[in-house]
């Protein structure tokens, strides 16, 4: 079956600019996840969905990160006014039920940001 | 922030030997897991061993957990130049994978 798949693969694009990064998840997958990772670095969480719901925000950096994810299936992450310091690979991961010790979350290929 | 340190950062080893990477981490933890990760692109889900558990064997795969010094080893026998990848360990207290730097292994043919 299809894993989880991320577009675009890549995207560049100028400081101040708006941009959308979506993540189509294992279908039936009720949890969903976005990491941003660094050059030479590891992941890092930025928000967690149970079904529609964000349940847990607390990895965005500020207020010019967001999520949404309206019919529990595909997310969308919009970033505005972007920075140059926002420039990453945005990974997107889901899971059967997002239980703690229990699943294994499926990541997707990512998105590279390129702020320029 | 990160939760867990890997060590060493970089490890070059001829094909056919072995590579042993190790995680140290700072919480108590449900599990830990290892993924791996080629050129920059998405995670592969290697190994997960449980807060319960000491060692867990997958193919070329075996990985130990002391949770009493808070570290977890992967090592990887008779390596292969397609291993040439970087790993990185992972806790997971709650829902959320944290993620250590990563150890960056080249497999030279």
């Amino acid at each position: 079956g299809a894993g989880v798949s991320q577009t675009p693969s890549n995207k560049v694009t100028e400081k101040g600019k708006y941009v959308e990064l979506r993540c189509d998840p294992i279908s039936g997958h009720t949890a969903l996840y976005w990491y941003r990772q660094s050059l030479g670095q590891g992941p890092e969480f930025l928000i967690y969905f149970q079904g529609t719901g964000a349940a847990d925000d607390s990895g965005l950096p500020n207020d010019r990160f967001f999520a949404v994810r309206p019919e529990g299936s595909v997310s969308t992450l919009k970033i505005q006014r972007t920075e140059r310091g926002d420039s990453a690979m945005y990974l997107c991961a889901s899971s059967l039920s997002g239980t703690s010790g229990k699943d294994e979350q499926f990541f997707g290929p990512g998105t590279r940001l390129t702020v320029l | 922030s990160q939760q867990g340190e890997e060590d060493p950062q970089a490890l070059s080893i001829q094909e056919g030997e072995n590579a042993t990477m190790n995680c140290s981490y700072k919480t108590s933890i449900n599990n830990l897991q290892w993924y791996r990760q080629n050129s920059g692109r998405g995670l592969v889900h290697l190994i997960l061993i449980r807060s319960n558990e000491r060692e867990k064997h997958s193919g070329r795969l075996r990985v130990t957990l002391d949770t009493s010094k808070k570290s977890s080893s992967l090592l990887i026998t008779a390596s292969r130049a397609a291993d040439t990848a970087s790993y990185f360990c992972a806790t997971d207290s709650s829902y959320k994978l944290i993620f250590g730097s990563g150890t960056r292994l080249l497999v030279r043919p």
